[in-house]
């Protein structure tokens, strides 16, 4: 079975710094994809991010990048120059197609890091 | 541009009372189709995806059941509710299995 951990429960971080939120996974199979989605008091899940597990470049969109380490089985994300808006639990996600193939692919969530941006 | 509806976006129920959450999908076709559950504090658990018409598939035993009575349209469904289903319900598409889950804006279901 995958398992996904976010270590971190809570964080916090002032405006304009960087924070970097940890994300470990587990799993024997070999195709898969991993997600940061982003859930704002709004409650509505974004995603942030994605990663393929067969790219070694890692992702980054605008302020959002991701430290992949697939021997480590470890994917954090890094937001630099932190915004209020950014104050928002965390997911990290991970999807998987069994080796047996067919269409079963599932997400897996990790429980979350709710970071707070402070002013 | 692909646009997901959920509603409603809050609802209270008594105890032993069905339920009806519809979610549609606009702007693409064939679009995988999936329905999960967020207790408070937690993730997600995945409740049922769907493939296709009428192809459901269940991930955990429970009081809910889905139905895709059209190709953008999926429905979670109980005929007696429990206290236990009370939590925060999120509709998500996907282009394919293997692409990103877009989440609609959920629903709040309080079961009293």
């Amino acid at each position: 079975a995958q398992t996904v951990t976010q270590s971190q429960p809570e964080m916090s971080v002032q405006e304009a710094e960087t924070v970097t939120l940890s994300c470990t996974y587990d799993t024997s199979e070999s195709n898969y994809y991993l997600f940061w989605y982003k859930q704002p008091p709004s409650r509505q899940m974004i995603l942030v991010i994605r990663q393929e597990a067969y790219k070694q470049q890692n992702a980054t969109e605008n302020r959002f990048s991701v430290n992949f380490q697939k021997a480590a089985k470890s994917f954090s994300l890094k937001i630099s120059d932190s915004q209020l808006g950014d104050t928002a639990m965390y997911f990290c996600a991970f999807l998987v197609r069994p080796n047996s193939g067919g269409s079963n692919y599932k997400l897996t969530f990790g429980k979350g890091t709710l970071l707070t941006v402070n002013p | 541009s692909q646009t997901i509806h959920q509603w409603p976006a809050t609802l209270v129920q008594p105890v032993g009372s069905p339920l009806s959450l519809e979610c549609t999908v606009e702007g693409t076709s064939n679009p995988n189709l999936y329905w999960y559950r967020q207790a408070a504090g937690r993730g997600l658990q995945l409740l049922f995806y769907s493939v296709g018409i009428g192809q459901i598939s269940s991930e955990v035993p429970q009081n809910l059941s889905a139905s895709r009575p059209q190709d953008r349209q999926f429905i979670l469904s109980s005929k007696k509710l429990l206290l236990s289903d009370s939590g925060f319900y999120l509709c998500a598409w996907s282009v394919q299995p293997n692409q990103p889950q877009h989440f609609g804006d959920g629903t709040r279901l309080s079961i009293l």
